[in-house]
């Protein structure tokens, strides 16, 4: 399949374990942030949002944690699987416009 | 499966050149955007349309254009072609009334400038 080849930091996990990626956010104004999961030969899909004003927010084996003070965002994996193995980008979002700006981007790789 | 489709899934051309990157996006969705996802830049904005109105506009080179036709599907051309055009284009999808930040994906139009 297609694979965009970007230059990203890679996570290796053991399958069964927990993963944690992280990011960090520049726009203090914005509204949502929303995590993004991009298999090869994909476009990204949407996993997870939390609003600005929450801390934390709870999907099926996922969570988002969002720490304004240090302006930083957090992605969870409960019991990674292997179809987890994919880039995992953050993005900011303004609701008056819903344009996303995304970041760079974190390769997760899950060991059998 | 998204919903949104785009059409060519590949395409290879000469520096100089002009193309077209069809979408369409998902039924009922009045939104479309524009990204451009290249090795060494991520995922970066373009351009939005809704209900056939420019609405935002990104990173978008003034050799870059875009339309949203009545039908809703949306066109990017992309003419006199530099080897720095090398990318995928990502079309994506929203509802007026649907989750901030959530887009709907098409699987991106591959573009190879030689």
């Amino acid at each position: 399949g297609e694979s965009v080849g970007l230059h990203l930091p890679t996570l290796s996990v053991q399958e069964g374990d927990n993963s944690i990626i992280n990011c960090a956010y520049s726009n203090s104004a914005s509204d949502y942030f929303i995590w993004y999961k991009q298999e090869s030969g994909k476009g990204p899909q949407f996993i997870i949002d939390i609003r600005s004003n929450m801390d934390k927010r709870q999907g099926q084996r996922v969570t988002v944690l969002l720490n304004k003070t240090v302006k930083h965002l957090s992605l969870q994996i409960a019991a990674t699987q292997p179809g987890d193995s994919a880039v995992y980008f953050c993005a900011e979002n303004m609701v008056a416009g819903n344009m996303l700006t995304f970041g760079g981007g974190t390769r997760l790789m899950v060991k059998p | 499966d998204s919903g949104v489709t785009q059409t060519p899934k590949h395409l290879i051309t000469a520096t100089g050149q002009r193309v077209t990157l069809r979408c369409s996006p998902r039924s009922g969705d009045l939104s479309v955007y524009w990204y451009q996802q290249s090795l060494d830049q991520g995922l970066q904005f373009l351009i939005q349309y809704y209900n056939g109105e420019e609405r935002a506009k990104g990173n978008i080179l003034e050799r870059f254009s875009a339309q949203q036709f009545p039908d809703l599907h949306s066109e990017l051309n992309l003419s006199s072609l530099e080897l720095g055009d090398s990318a995928l284009y990502f079309c994506a999808s929203s509802s007026v009334g649907g989750a901030s930040g959530e887009l709907f994906f098409g699987e991106g139009s591959r573009l190879t400038v030689l």
